[in-house]
């Protein structure tokens, strides 16, 4: 079955410090994507960072880093100096199968970052 | 980053009257785009695929003829919860693809959608 887990439903993080949010994930596809999103309080989904299967490096995007484990099927996202405007619901994603023609994703339940002052 | 909106951000009515939700892509043409449905402080839900010119491709579960979904054009796809109840109440978010084919193509969102059925 093809299923994203996000074990930490909320967490603190100080401001200015780094945190990392997990996520594991469920898939017999040899091909597929990983991508994390933040959902403020506004509701709008906004992409923070992809990576690939495939892809040799981790990605990094900014203060936004993908610790990925390909053997673990973990792919946990680390947001480094922590800034308050980073309070929001941050959703794990992944696409499977990502070179035929599907473009579902499958979510994770989120986390609920909360960054202390 | 590409632009999506989503139109209205929020919407009240009655049970049995319908809502149309819209979705366009701004700066970017979409041949596909996607409604998710996210309940509180739930995960979001792939409800179905719009393709423009085609038929929606429906997710398992998801009444076809509840949700409807045109996609006319290349910038728009439309979703139209008819006869609304209560228990359709919830945020609906949509989605287009940007940029490469296959699973490099980048997901962006619209604001989403409350909506709420008295």
């Amino acid at each position: 079955a093809q299923k994203i887990t996000q074990t930490q439903p909320g967490m603190f993080v100080q401001e200015k410090e780094a945190v990392t949010l997990d996520c594991t994930y469920d898939t017999s596809d040899p091909s597929y994507g990983l991508f994390w999103y933040k959902q403020p309080s506004s509701g709008e989904m906004i992409f923070l960072i992809y990576q690939g299967s495939y892809d040799q490096q981790n990605a990094t995007e900014g203060r936004y880093s993908l610790n990925f484990q390909k053997a673990r099927k973990s792919a946990n996202l680390v947001i480094s100096a922590s800034q308050l405007g980073d309070s929001a619901m941050y959703f794990c994603a992944m696409r499977p199968n990502y070179g035929g023609a599907t473009n579902k994703l499958i979510f994770g339940t989120g986390t609920l970052l909360a960054v202390q002052p | 980053g590409a632009v999506v909106s989503q139109h209205p951000s929020r919407v009240i009515c009655k049970s049995g009257t319908s809502v149309k939700i819209e979705c366009r892509s701004l700066d970017f043409q979409a041949t596909t785009m996607f409604w998710y449905r996210q309940f509180p402080k739930k995960s979001l839900m792939l409800m179905a695929t719009s393709n423009e010119g085609s038929k929606a491709t429906y997710e398992q579960g998801v009444e076809k003829d509840k949700f409807l979904i045109n996609h006319a054009s290349l910038t728009l796809s439309t979703l139209t919860v008819t006869s609304a109840h209560p228990e359709d109440s919830s945020f609906y978010i949509c989605s287009a693809k940007v940029g490469a084919s296959g699973g490099r193509g980048k997901l962006f969102f619209g604001s989403g959608t409350q909506l709420s059925v008295l």
